[in-house]
């Protein structure tokens, strides 16, 4: 069983469109996370959220849009998609324990983007 | 602000060389230190991991780490790698208190046979 999963693998786009990209998690975990890692591997936070409260918002443009239905799935919206878009975006999970600390976190496969 | 430091971006070993890859952070309070591992188009996965107590951690695959407080450091080591360990390796922070984890920029390790 897949414990973190990421929908498509796989998204080649074209300027200005809008697209999502579907994460899901059945490890129980109460946390979710979503990455970006750039073309020098370079990986940085866009968000977190916890119980399916937006937790980490980082300097993260607003076409950019989590969504979180349930503590299971956390998915990202893209609006108007630009060429500096074109990454690898990973989503990860982790069990809160209630310390603000960070634990374990488990990625997915990720997503890779492609913005013509 | 917390930053973490990879000081080798790129490190070439031949097979049953020895390995150390240096970490280190900045952040005077206490931390939660990770080793995670990406093999090419692979997802990231944990190598190891430290919290509390002993500071010589033991992780998968034959691979170790030291947190030394008094240096910021948390560098990866492995005695003798083989040609499977290539792949990407990132060190993280998370500072205790903080609900973020702060990734390195990462060391590509090339192990040739």
């Amino acid at each position: 069983d897949t414990a973190v999963s990421q929908t498509p693998k796989y998204l080649v786009t074209q300027m200005g469109n809008d697209k999502s990209i579907k994460c899901e998690q059945n490890l129980g975990h109460d946390t979710m996370y979503w990455y970006k890692q750039d073309s020098k591997k370079f990986l940085k936070i866009m968000f977190s959220y916890n119980n399916k409260e937006l937790i980490i918002n980082e300097t993260v443009p607003n076409r950019f849009s989590p969504k979180s239905p349930d503590k299971a799935h956390l998915n990202l919206h893209i609006n108007s998609l630009e060429l500096g878009d074109s990454a690898v975006y990973f989503c990860a999970s982790s069990q809160d324990r209630g310390s603000r600390s960070v634990e374990t976190q488990y990625f997915g496969p990720g997503t890779r983007l492609l913005v013509l | 602000a917390q930053s973490v430091s990879q000081h080798n971006h790129h490190v070439i070993l031949s097979e049953a060389a020895s390995l150390e890859l240096g970490c280190n952070y900045s952040y005077g309070g206490t931390v939660n230190l990770f080793w995670y591992v990406q093999y090419p188009g692979q997802h990231l996965q944990l190598l190891l991991k430290y919290f509390s107590g002993d500071p010589l951690v033991k992780g998968i695959k034959g691979f170790e780490a030291e947190f030394i407080k008094s240096k910021f450091s948390f560098n990866l080591r492995k005695p003798s790698v083989q040609w499977s360990d290539t792949a990407e390796y990132f060190c993280a922070v998370n500072a205790r208190g903080y609900n973020k984890l702060i990734f390195g920029a990462g060391t590509r390790l090339a192990v040739h046979p």
